[in-house]
């Protein structure tokens, strides 16, 4: 079966802009959450989204934003780039219940801010 | 909160040997789950090894093992008959049992390994 999907894998933006990230999760999941990796901080989680409702957010300033599609698809968008935001940008997949059987990722959208 | 220490920056085994990479957390919960994730060069995070938490016993998958210690708070890697795919940075994470506001990884800061011919 098909794996989680992000799109695009790389991308270069200038300060100020805005963009916006695209995550498809495996058929059938319905939790879909966003991660930062940055050499500095590591992997933080951003948000999750469930049946498209926001289920959990981590501490980001308001600029980041996302939402679910009824098809369970993702986006993230990240308003007013700065600098600081240049990461490779996670997105996870999993069924979203209480028993985890481990989130699928993908191979992640590489943003370059300059 | 939850933190999850990954003390050893890098870590370096000869091929066919065995190496083991250390992770230690903490939580106030008593239901959560563990796991061993790989990152390659090509970025996209694998899942090595889950293990839950109310299991007294360690989780295997073929040539992956963990030591599971609950009371310490330690949850280390066993790599057996290392090879050359091996090499790649590995996170442990931790996730509580409980949805909702808890639905999340907590990941440690990752170790480097290399693997020598």
């Amino acid at each position: 079966k098909a794996g989680v999907t992000q799109t695009p894998r790389y991308l270069i933006k200038t300060r100020g802009q805005q963009v916006t990230l695209s995550c498809s999760p495996i058929s059938g999941h319905r939790s879909v959450s966003w991660y930062q990796q940055t050499p500095g901080q590591g992997l933080q989680f951003l948000f999750e989204y469930f049946s498209e409702t926001q289920r959990n957010k981590g501490n980001f300033p308001g600029r980041f934003s996302g939402r679910q599609f009824s098809n369970s698809r993702s986006e993230m968008n990240v308003s007013t780039l700065e600098l600081g935001d240049s990461a490779l940008y996670l997105c996870a997949s999993s069924l979203g219940g209480a028993e985890q059987m481990g989130y699928t990722f993908g191979s992640g959208t590489r943003l370059t801010v300059v | 909160a939850q933190t999850v220490t990954q003390s050893q920056p890098e870590m370096s085994v000869q091929e066919a040997e065995t190496v083991t990479l250390s992770c230690t957390y903490d939580t106030s919960e008593s239901d959560y789950y563990l796991f061993w994730y790989k990152q390659p060069p090509s970025r996209q995070m694998i899942l090595v090894i889950r293990q839950e938490a109310y299991k007294q016993q360690n989780a295997t998958e073929n040539r992956f093992s963990v030591n599971f210690q609950k009371a310490a708070k330690s949850f280390s890697l066993k790599i057996s008959d290392s090879q050359l795919g091996d090499a790649a940075m590995y996170f442990c994470a931790y996730r509580s049992a409980s949805t909702g506001a808890n639905s999340k990884l907590t990941f440690g800061k990752g170790i480097t390994l290399s693997v020598r011919p």
